[in-house]
């Protein structure tokens, strides 16, 4: 079963610009990660935003979380081309922190 | 550290076959996870393991998946027979323990293709 929906499926942008992705899941988590994967480094794992925390940033990267709205946020600044990648927001129920559903990811190309 | 290692990368095997693929997890981590993920979707969980029990096998499909995890460390999955739904790319993914650090580690996956 999907969890975790991202929007859009694909997105193209310049070199340079910030790039947003989005997620929206269905039932309560207790938290919320995003992953990257490319052919080169396979699937990796960014940032982890818990429940009770609205943003997190880690390096270029901003993460946001509004429960009320069961939605999340990341916010890649000033984009690189290694930054071409599918990016995946990932869910852990209330009851399985252990366990994680992934959405269908969002595919993102940066453009020289 | 050394990461999760898989094996093998490609396989190519006609429907009806039978293919095993092997996981080794990062050294210490009481979790390893099996994934499918089919092309233009996200992984799906198909087993977990916590040492050498099963935690979670609700969307392994029995008739034809199984897997185990002997000594809790090293993993096999097994597909007999294959289908053509069953091309895919297979990852393993480790974490260090459970409930506490969630992040999880995962292999370069192994590419099945079935004809």
């Amino acid at each position: 079963s999907q969890q975790g929906e991202e929007d859009p499926q694909a997105l193209s942008i310049q070199e340079g610009e910030n790039a947003t992705m989005n997620c929206s899941y269905k039932t309560s988590i207790n938290n919320l990660q995003w992953y990257r994967q490319n052919s080169g480094r396979g699937l990796v794992h960014l940032i982890l935003i818990r429940s009770n925390e609205r943003e997190k940033h880690s390096g270029r990267l901003r993460v946001t979380l509004d429960t009320s709205k069961k939605s999340s946020s990341l916010l890649i600044t000033a984009s690189r081309a290694a930054d071409t990648a599918s990016y995946f927001c990932a869910t852990a129920l209330m009851n399985r922190d252990d366990k994680i559903i992934f959405g269908k990811g969002t595919r993102l190309h940066i453009l020289p | 550290e050394a990461g999760v290692a898989q094996s093998p990368r490609y396989k190519i095997i006609e429907k009806r076959q039978s293919v095993a693929f092997w996981c080794n997890p990062i050294s210490g981590h009481a979790t390893l996870y099996w994934y499918q993920q089919i092309l233009g979707q996200g992984p799906k969980l198909l087993i977990q393991f916590q040492n050498n029990g099963v935690v979670d096998d609700s969307q392994l499909p029995k008739d034809r998946f199984s897997a185990e995890r002997l000594k809790g460390v090293d993993s096999t999955l097994k597909i007999q027979p294959a289908k053509l739904e069953d091309s895919a790319v297979y990852l393993c993914a480790s974490s260090s323990d459970r409930g506490i650090s969630y992040e999880q580690y995962f292999g370069p996956g192994t590419r099945l293709t079935v004809t």
